[in-house]
């Protein structure tokens, strides 16, 4: 069946250094990857996504980028800071009626100062 | 404002019972999801309804039943409730099915004894 998977499991960086996490997909009808953010106790949130008509996308600090013939795509995190810490999510999904929401297994981010 | 609002956001009950959780969201959505997040932080979607219909219905127990009264409110109730129920539930709504960013809500924090 269709899967997401996420790694690293934990990853642990120097405040000011770079994070990056990665997630491959199976389904190649998937054509929707957004990224949620989870902190400690707190509810997910989405911090960039991208969709499979381009390879790459910015917002400040955040990139996500994706490889439709490999079937991933990227977290790339710049110049880390203490608030970054949390649980990070990747998810995959396409329009189709016979698609799923598969998520990742999640990264716990830590960083430290 | 609160965009998606669930509730109770803590309950504790004994294996056997029944409980209900409910969820409302004020954003406009046409989509309502409901997701388990186990205590690996593993988050699976369970249920998703569009404009009031059924449309996600993963492989969940059939004591799990979702109830859509209006495109605003997605309630969910569990019969006989188990350990393995332990979890936080978080509800969710977004624009459009599967490819849009979506909204959760504080989560429900459901503790079987």
């Amino acid at each position: 069946g269709e899967n997401v998977e996420q790694h690293p499991s934990t990853l642990s960086v120097q405040e000011g250094d770079s994070a990056v996490i990665k997630c491959t997909y199976s389904d190649s009808a998937s054509n929707y990857f957004p990224w949620y953010k989870q902190e400690l106790g707190k509810r997910p949130q989405l911090i960039i996504d991208i969709r499979s008509n381009v390879g790459e996308k910015k917002d400040q600090r955040i990139a996500v980028t994706l490889n439709k013939t490999a079937k991933h795509f990227s977290l790339h995190i710049t110049e880390t800071q203490p608030e970054d810490s949390a649980v990070y999510f990747c998810a995959a999904s396409s329009d189709s009626s016979a698609s799923k929401i598969i998520f990742g297994s999640g990264t716990r981010l830590s960083i430290r100062p | 404002d609160t965009a998606v609002s669930q509730t109770p956001k803590y309950l504790v009950t004994q294996m056997g019972n029944d409980k209900s959780i409910k969820c409302e969201q004020n954003l406009g959505h046409d989509t309502m999801y409901w997701y388990k997040q186990d205590s690996k932080k593993f988050l699976k979607i369970m249920f998703s309804y569009n404009n009031k219909e059924l449309i996600i219905n993963e492989t969940v127990p059939n004591r799990f039943s979702p109830k859509s009264p209006d495109k605003a409110h997605l309630n969910l109730h569990i019969n006989s409730l188990e350990l393995g129920d332990s979890a936080v539930y978080f509800c969710a709504s977004s624009q459009r099915i599967r490819t849009d960013t979506q909204y959760f809500g504080p989560g429900t924090r459901l503790t079987v004894l």
